[in-house]
Order: structure tokens, then sequence, then C-alpha cells
């Protein structure tokens, strides 16, 4: 079975901060992990994944995340955060590709 | 590529109508198709796991008589919510899978469904 957690349900950072947005997954297999963003009434946008290969991972909109087998975390970063990326954003994980699991969310609050 | 729809992504409806909600894969056939629910400031909830040509599966606690799930096609599933109650009021999102993408899901942009 697979698991994702999600530290901080809220997460605030300056404009041109980094920003650190935390998952940790359990699965018995090899995992498939992704990051999804989501704006207000909107679905989820695909911002990067890890498959297999290099363990770290550039998505889209600057975003990058970093397989950690050891910890059993997939964290995501951005050198320098833009009013933009305000938003909820969602780690999930996947064996098969048929069963999601997904995080409870973090929402990621800009602020000028 | 790989670009699924939905429609309608607003509906207002009012209790005990039943409400249909399509979900299109544009681009690309989908033997599986998903559909989720999700709750104002929580997480996506898989509610069933659609295949095509065959009856779907749900998970535990949705009622499928409640929530009926038709895959009529490679391109099509249909979500629909039999006499809807103001509980039923939700965000509903699909996905489907893409072969060959490395088990990713493509979402669709989610209806947002308001029974009063």
């Amino acid at each position: 079975a697979q698991s994702v957690t999600q530290l901080g349900s809220h997460v605030s950072v300056s404009e041109g901060a980094l920003v650190l947005l935390r998952c940790n997954y359990s699965s018995s297999v090899p995992p498939y992990l992704f990051w999804y963003v989501q704006y207000p009434n909107q679905g989820l946008q695909l911002l990067l994944k890890y498959t297999t290969g290099a363990t770290l991972v550039k998505g889209i909109n600057g975003f990058e995340a970093e397989f950690k087998k050891s910890e059993t975390s997939f964290h995501l970063t951005k050198p320098s955060a833009h009013m933009s990326d305000a938003a909820e954003y969602f780690c999930a994980v996947t064996a098969t590709g048929n069963q999601f699991y997904f995080g409870t969310g973090t929402s990621l609050t800009v602020i000028p | 590529g790989a670009v699924v729809s939905q429609h309608p992504s607003r509906v207002i409806c009012k209790s005990g109508t039943s409400v249909k909600i399509e979900c299109r894969s544009l681009d690309f056939q989908a033997t599986t198709m998903f559909w989720y629910r999700q709750f104002p400031k929580q997480s996506l909830m898989l509610m069933a796991t659609s295949n095509e040509g065959s009856k779907a599966t749900y998970e535990q606690g949705v009622e499928k008589d409640k929530f009926l799930i038709n895959h009529a096609s490679l391109t099509l599933s249909t979500l629909t919510v039999t006499s809807a109650h103001p509980e039923d009021s939700s965000f509903y999102i699909c996905s489907a899978g893409l072969a060959g993408r490395n088990n990713e899901q493509f979402f669709g942009p989610g209806t947002r469904l308001t029974v009063l």
C-alpha cells in the first residue's frame, strides 16, 4: 500500500525567497512520485514527476524535486518564489498508475 | 497532447434532481478513467475507476447507485449524481491514464456541483 504525508498545510514565503514544500511517502514497492499544482476552481496541473533514473527532477515554472529513497521523501523546491506561485500543491504516489494516493495538500502564500 | 476536458465546469441544481458530468480525453484513447471528489480545502479522494466497456470499480464508502459511472467509449466517461442532495455539493475531477506514459494521469479541469 502507498500513502503520502505533506508536512505543513500552509506555507508562507516572501517573494524571491526559497520555496520548500515537504512530501514523505510510504510504499511497499518502487514508487512513482508526482507534484501537482491546483489554482482555485481548477483541475490539477502536473509540475513534475519521478519515475526512474535521475533522482533530481526538474519541472515547469522553475520547480524541482529530489527523490531520496533513504528518507522516503520527495520535497518540492523553487529557488525564488513568484507571486504567481501562490496555489495549492499536492504530492501523489502510485505504484501501478491506477491507484493514486494524494497528500492533503499545502497551500502556498507568497508575500510581496 | 493528453488533454482531458470536463463538461460542465459548473452546475447548480435543485435537491432531488440528477446531474451528469462528462469527462473526455480529447487527443488520446483512455481505457481507464478515474473520478475524484474534492471538498473545500481538502485533498482528492478517489471515488471510482472506470474501465471502457465494463463496470466501474468503486472505492469503499462510495454509493454506486448514487454515483453512476458509464465508460461507453475510449474517450468518454460520465458520472451521474442521482437524486442529488446538498451534501453532494463538491468539486468533481476526472483523470485519464495514457499507456506508455509511466503511470501518469492527466486531469480534467473539474466540475463544481452545487445542490440547492
